[in-house]
């Protein structure tokens, strides 16, 4: 998994209150992306960030916020407008986004529970 | 659209046979193509990528692809299985026109090698 950490690697939370997932790399890599994983779906992009102070949508944004203020840093929070939150959730990073031959690295992940 | 088909749920091979799980895509530009593996309960590990180049690409724990841009393929494949390659396999694509630099993956394909 590399130099990424995800914590907690599970959680539990009541619906309708909102939750902060840790997501933390020293692989000094510019572009940080978080990713949802239900079975059978494969993985689906949120947000992505390419540079400290700036982020995107991804595929499946709706429900879901993010910051950028340190580059190592990248935490998403599922918030209470999220309609289905339990899933396993993959934070990844890579160097310089505009050399797209890199690969992205994975963090561990995060389950998420939601009742 | 971009996009990567795995048609394959499930692969079962027994050990010490030759392997082979299936990954087709769609891009309107030239690919870039990953394969990953992921573990049960962790994050995805690169295996190889094709960028440029000999189609016949090597990879980590003796796993090579071959890309096939008339059949839009990128097939990974192994002469001989291991139990411990037993795992969850995902094919992701990325389109060199894409200026968003976003990775696309498969559905994923759950390889189970019995001994």
């Amino acid at each position: 998994d590399g130099g990424i950490t995800q914590s907690p690697k599970y959680l539990f939370r009541k619906e309708g209150q909102n939750v902060t997932l840790s997501c933390e790399q020293n692989l000094n890599h510019d572009a940080m992306y978080w990713y949802r994983q239900d079975p059978g779906q494969g993985l689906r992009l949120i947000y992505y960030s390419q540079i400290v102070n700036d982020f995107q949508k991804g595929d499946i944004a709706e429900g879901y916020s993010v910051s950028r203020e340190k580059k190592e840093s990248f935490p998403l929070t599922v918030t209470s407008a999220q309609k289905n939150p339990t899933a396993f959730y993959l934070c990844a990073s890579s160097l310089n986004p505009r050399e797209i031959t890199y690969e992205q690295y994975f963090g561990p992940g995060t389950r998420l529970t939601v009742t | 659209a971009q996009s990567v088909a795995q048609p394959e749920d499930q692969v079962n091979v027994a050990e010490g046979n030759p392997l082979t799980v299936k990954c087709t895509y769609s891009v309107s530009g030239n690919p870039y193509l990953f394969w990953y593996v992921q573990y049960p309960n962790r994050g995805l590990q690169f295996l190889l990528k094709y960028i440029t180049g000999d189609n016949l690409v090597k990879g980590s724990y003796g796993f090579e692809a071959e890309f096939n841009k008339s059949q839009t393929s990128f097939h990974l494949k192994k002469p001989s299985a291991l139990v411990s390659d037993s795992a969850l396999y995902f094919c992701a694509v990325r389109d060199i026109r894409d200026s968003s630099y976003k990775l696309i993956f498969g559905s994923g394909t759950r390889l189970l090698v019995r001994p």
